[in-house]
């Protein structure tokens, strides 16, 4: 098992340009989440989906889109770069609400 | 929405040591409270978490307390080791709302040969 998956590791992006963050899980759980942490802080939930077809928004969804095709993948997609956007993005996913989460490596972004 | 503090900020023992950490939430129906470890560069990782409908929980030199009356919850280290040197986050949800984890600030632990 590989667990929770991200891609790219690490990005570069000019202020301005999009991109879309890849995450895909194999232990076949429903709920997946993204999250964003800055230097120094803890992590701040920005986009959440408890099974295919179903997303909603966290504590900082501007700025961010996601969809959720298949029970596997939860892409998260950044339109307009901004600086404010830099930070390492995490990927998880959980068997459900109370349930543990399995957290990916992160992709590290900076816009500049 | 449910807001998380945790402290201390930076906390700096020797090796053999005990290390706690507390947090305090604003919801009182938050019911669900993992801790999480991270180490430099990598993901977290969950190492313990506890549920509303329990006290305390232990696992090893890792032990987590809840008092539900007074909103706060700790995570107690003993015997430390230079290995438990980390940043340490802790988390609280309401178990229905999806899993939606607000975390705390974290806490730089250091742990001195």
């Amino acid at each position: 098992n590989a667990g929770v998956t991200q891609t790219p590791k690490f990005r570069i992006l000019k202020i301005g340009q999009s991109m879309t963050l890849q995450c895909t899980q194999d232990m076949n759980h429903n709920y997946m989440y993204w999250y964003r942490q800055d230097p120094g802080m803890g992590l701040k939930l920005i986009y959440y989906s408890v099974g295919a077809g179903i997303t909603d928004k966290g504590e900082v969804p501007n700025g961010y889109n996601v969809s959720r095709s298949t029970t596997e993948d939860f892409p998260l997609r950044l339109e307009l770069a901004a600086p404010s956007q830099t930070s390492v993005y995490f990927c998880a996913s959980s068997r459900g609400g109370n349930q543990p989460q399995h957290f990916g490596d992160g992709t590290r972004l900076s816009i500049l | 929405g449910e807001n998380v503090e945790q402290h201390p900020s930076t906390l700096s023992v020797q090796e053999g040591d005990s290390a706690v950490i507390k947090c305090t939430y604003s919801d009182s129906a938050s019911n669900y409270f993992p801790w999480y470890k991270q180490e430099l560069g990598k993901r977290p990782q969950l190492i313990i978490d506890i549920r509303s409908n329990v006290g305390e929980k232990k696992d090893q030199r890792i032990a987590v307390t809840l008092n539900k009356t007074a909103k706060h919850f700790s995570l107690h280290i003993t015997e430390t080791q230079p290995e438990d040197s980390a940043v340490y986050f802790c988390a609280a949800t309401l178990i229905t709302s999806y899993g939606k984890l607000t975390f705390g600030q974290g806490t730089i632990l250091t742990v001195h040969p």
